[in-house]
């Protein structure tokens, strides 16, 4: 059971263009929905995270819109640079019971093109 | 500070063989997880320790074990290796005893089953 389904699966932005990727949860357990940023050879960088009671959050370029009557949330990244240039993951954190665990969705590999 | 340390980076080992890899975590951060991650499957948990304690643990085979040290510190242990266990393992810290702690992942260790 894919618990969180992440889309698009590949992304390709001109410089300075907006990247947008969604995803959808089914487990009402998370808590907390992170964003982490990998390049090759390196692990999941965390970029951003957001809680369920709050709608929306932005640190600098990069903004996270969160819908929980839906069970939806995004990532926007504002004026993208070739540097963005990762792949991507959403996840959901389940941190009940004295557990921490992280559902992954299945990743988006963003490419900004100068 | 320190960030999570990861070692081996790289590993060769032959079907049959064990294999033991090792996670130094931030300081501070009592919770120590870990996720393989494959092209097809993505990133999978595998198992969370908090305080030498394992408090939850994924959808893997009894050859997948840990363990963690008074001083934080884990290990992986993979025994009677199989070609399909080639993956990045990955370890992550955190707090593990408050709300809202993103986990903080390591570069990894690149294993490969000949």
């Amino acid at each position: 059971q894919q618990q969180v389904k992440q889309s698009p699966q590949s992304l390709i932005v001109q410089k300075g263009g907006i990247s947008i990727i969604n995803c959808a949860y089914e487990n009402t357990a998370f808590d907390y929905f992170p964003w982490y940023q990998q390049f090759p050879g390196k692990g999941p960088a965390l970029l951003i995270a957001i809680r369920p009671d709050v709608s929306e959050k932005k640190e600098g370029r990069f903004t996270i819109s969160f819908n929980k009557s839906a069970k939806q949330f995004s990532l926007h990244i504002m004026d993208s640079q070739p540097g963005d240039s990762a792949t991507y993951f959403c996840a959901g954190l389940t941190s009940g019971a004295g557990s921490y665990q992280l559902t992954f969705g299945k990743g988006t590999k963003l490419s900004v093109i100068p | 500070k320190a960030g999570v340390t990861q070692t081996p980076r790289y590993l060769i080992k032959t079907r049959g063989q064990q294999v033991t890899l090792s996670c130094s975590p931030i300081s501070g951060h009592r919770s120590v997880s870990w996720y393989q991650q494959t092209p097809g499957q993505g990133l999978q948990f595998l198992f969370e320790y908090f305080s030498e304690t394992q408090r939850n643990k994924g959808n893997f085979p009894g050859r997948f074990s840990g363990r963690q040290f008074s001083n934080s510190r884990s290990e992986m242990n993979v025994s009677t290796l199989e070609l399909g266990d080639s993956a990045l393992y990955l370890c992550a810290s955190s707090h593990g005893d408050r709300d809202n702690q993103p986990q903080h992942f390591g570069d990894g260790t690149r294993l490969s089953i000949l």
